[in-house]
């Protein structure tokens, strides 16, 4: 039973079109983010939700926006496509407990987007 | 300055022999510090994490972290080629993980 799933995997698509991936965890976790890690494997995060709620939003283009339907689903849909955009996706959970959970994060395959 | 910074490496160990990774980061109120291990093409996945000064051991691995010199880093001991991936090291800021850019660790038989 995978902890953290990811939908699709890979997406091959042309600039200015529009896409979405999906994200479920069943761990029971509060807290959902989504991260981009870029070609040279920086990994950075993008939005942060606690309980539906939206926590963190870091400096990201308006053409993305996140949408948690409830705590165990994170999608992220993207307008108008750039190269850019590029990247491996990566939709990851919080333990609610722990001394820091916001450290201790379980990531889900990741979804690759190549933008054409 | 990056936040969180990291020698891209890659680091080539035979094996057997300790692996040893560093890490900086740049703000002095960081609390919580993660190493997180990911092999090509999979996703992260969290190894240790360590808040106090000194030293924390789990099996093989060992994390260090001194904050006044506001540096983490892990010793792998009897190094495998299992052990080849790249290693990211992750700190807790005002309630969102930051990461370093990785060092990739090669471990030859």
């Amino acid at each position: 039973d995978t902890a953290v799933s990811q939908t699709p995997k890979y997406l091959v698509t042309q600039m200015g079109n529009d896409k979405s991936i999906k994200c479920e965890q069943n761990l029971g976790h509060d807290t959902m983010y989504w991260y981009k890690q870029d070609s040279k494997k920086f990994l950075k995060i993008m939005f942060s939700y606690n309980n539906k709620e939206l926590i963190i939003n870091e400096t990201v283009p308006n053409r993305f926006s996140p949408k948690s339907p409830d705590k165990a689903h994170l999608n992220l849909h993207i307008n108008s496509l750039e190269l850019g955009d590029s990247a491996v996706y990566f939709c990851a959970s919080s333990h609610p407990g722990g001394r820091d959970a916001t450290g201790e994060l379980f990531f889900g395959e990741g979804s690759r987007l190549t933008v054409l | 300055q990056k936040e969180v910074e990291q020698n891209s490496g890659p680091l080539s160990v035979p094996e057997g022999a300790i692996a040893s990774l560093n890490c900086t980061y740049s703000d002095r109120g960081s609390q919580s510090f993660f190493w997180y291990r990911q092999y090509s093409g999979k996703s992260p996945e969290l190894i240790m994490s360590i808040y106090s000064n000194g030293d924390k051991e789990d099996g093989r691995f060992t994390a260090q972290l001194n904050k006044a010199s506001q540096y983490v880093s892990l010793l792998i001991r009897d190094s495998q080629p299992s052990d080849s991936a790249t290693y990211l090291c992750a700190v807790s800021n005002t309630g969102k993980l930051i990461f370093g850019q990785g060092t990739t660790l090669q471990v030859k038989p």
